[in-house]
């Protein structure tokens, strides 16, 4: 299967700074997402962003796919943006779909 | 629209002893999955289904069955319950296989094996 690692693993911000949370792949891939899981395990998609650049209000995301990675932006952070960011893909060949370990966001007023 | 729904929500099961966790969603998504969620580890793919009477195997699948006898409905199996199992379950859906862009996920089933 695809490797997925995500950086950094824990990560505190005061309120209002920015961050950038990164996913590297070993894979060519067809299909990437973003998704926050909220402290109550929800999980929620944020991007479906296989190449390009997304921007949705203060978050935005970048996708290389030729070198096989993935940049999340969170701009002027709030606590409700604490939780935890997953990256996952799917491949080009078959329909799994596979996730990272997670970036945990803590973000302090 | 409901959306993605599971249940339960909380489970207890004993070791050696089976359960049907159920997963149904009304948006006539094609593509249906069930995850694992372990602690310090993303999500794990359990078993995956394209449409109604296909299903596959994920990364994980050993001690789980599925069946996808409608478009609405991907129920997960324990056939014996092991304290290995012990996890939090999430069901998720997507529009299509062909491009699985946004998936869905449920609200998950949190699952304890003594």
């Amino acid at each position: 299967g695809i490797q997925v690692e995500q950086s950094p693993p824990d990560l505190i911000l005061q309120e209002g700074a920015n961050s950038t949370l990164r996913c590297n792949f070993s894979d060519s891939v067809n299909n990437l997402q973003w998704f926050h899981q909220n402290p109550w395990g929800q999980l929620i998609n944020l991007f479906y962003i296989p190449s390009g650049t997304k921007q949705n209000g203060r978050l935005s995301a970048t996708t290389v796919a030729t070198e096989r990675y993935s940049l999340l932006y969170i701009s002027s952070s709030q606590t409700t943006d604490s939780g935890v960011y997953f990256c996952a893909v799917g491949s080009n060949t078959g329909n799994q779909f596979y996730f990272g370990t997670g970036t945990s966001l803590t973000v302090i007023p | 629209n409901a959306g993605v729904t599971q249940t339960p929500k909380f489970q207890v099961l004993k070791t050696g002893q089976s359960m049907t966790l159920q997963c149904a969603q009304d948006m006539n998504h094609e593509y249906m999955s069930w995850y694992r969620q372990d602690p310090g580890m993303g999500l794990r793919l359990i078993h995956y289904s394209v449409g109604a009477g296909i299903t596959d195997q994920g990364e994980v699948p050993n001690g789980y069955n599925v069946s996808r006898s409608t478009t609405e409905d991907f129920p997960l199996r324990l056939l014996s319950a092991a304290p290995s199992q012990t996890s939090v379950y999430f069901c998720a859906s997507s529009l299509t296989t062909h491009r699985r862009d946004t998936q869905y996920f449920g609200p998950g089933t949190r699952l304890t094996v003594l």
